[in-house]
């Protein structure tokens, strides 16, 4: 069966511009977790969706990032008025329930902010 | 909020010999969770704790989740050159289901 995906692979994008990436989590999947991981740190914990609704925004570091999942499958990470600080690996996991259950990691996106 | 700390942050050594790293939270965690990560790649689950005291064995690797559920350490036995790769540990506090990852241990052998 398919894995999570994640669009685009990777993405440069000049300062000041605004970015959508893509999450397809495991069918089935309730849970999605987006997260943000830099070189040489562990995964950074951005926003969590338990169905359509986001049960936990805490981690999102400013309101220039706003994420969806309208339909409770694929979601949207957004940014807006991109920072070359933003620069970082995106990551997508989905599981099948809340906080206790294995996740299973999509292979990313590497955003480039110039 | 919530800090997962994890030691050392780097690792180098001699295929055969054993490596162990340690995984800290600063609140109760409901589980635990460890994750490899080869260069590269993404995090992929390893093993879940839940028990207070809980030990659980894959082969050469055994996991520990301590009595208080506040820390965790990963042993490998015998480490070969596959088991190259960086090691999180990841959990949510026991009041909410977020994940809150670990620095990770990077963890280098050599032939």
């Amino acid at each position: 069966g398919a894995g999570v995906s994640q669009t685009p692979s990777n993405k440069v994008t000049e300062k000041g511009k605004y970015v959508e990436l893509r999450c397809d989590p495991i069918s089935g999947h309730t849970a999605l977790y987006w997260y943000r991981q830099s070189l040489g740190q562990g995964p950074e914990f951005l926003i969590y969706f338990q169905g359509t609704g986001a049960a936990d925004d805490s981690g999102l570091p400013n309101d220039r990032f706003f994420a969806v999942r309208p339909e409770g499958s694929v979601s949207t990470l957004k940014i807006q008025r991109t920072e070359r600080g933003d620069s970082a690996v995106y990551l997508c996991a989905s599981s099948l329930g809340p906080g206790g259950n294995e996740q299973f990691f999509g292979p990313g996106t590497r955003l480039t902010v110039l | 909020g919530q800090q997962v700390m994890q030691i050392p942050q780097y690792q180098h050594v001699q295929e055969g010999e054993d490596f162990t790293t340690y995984c800290n939270s600063s609140t109760t965690l409901s589980n635990i969770q460890w994750y490899k990560q080869r260069p590269g790649g993404h995090p992929v689950f390893l093993i879940q704790l839940v028990k207070s005291g809980e030990v659980k064995k894959q082969k050469r690797l055994t996991f520990q989740f301590g009595e208080a559920k506040k820390n965790s350490s990963l042993h490998i036995t015998a480490t070969q050159t596959t088991d190259v790769g960086t090691y999180f540990c990841a959990g949510p506090p026991w009041n909410n289901n977020d994940m809150r990852f670990g620095a990770g241990t990077r963890l280098t052998v050599k032939p």
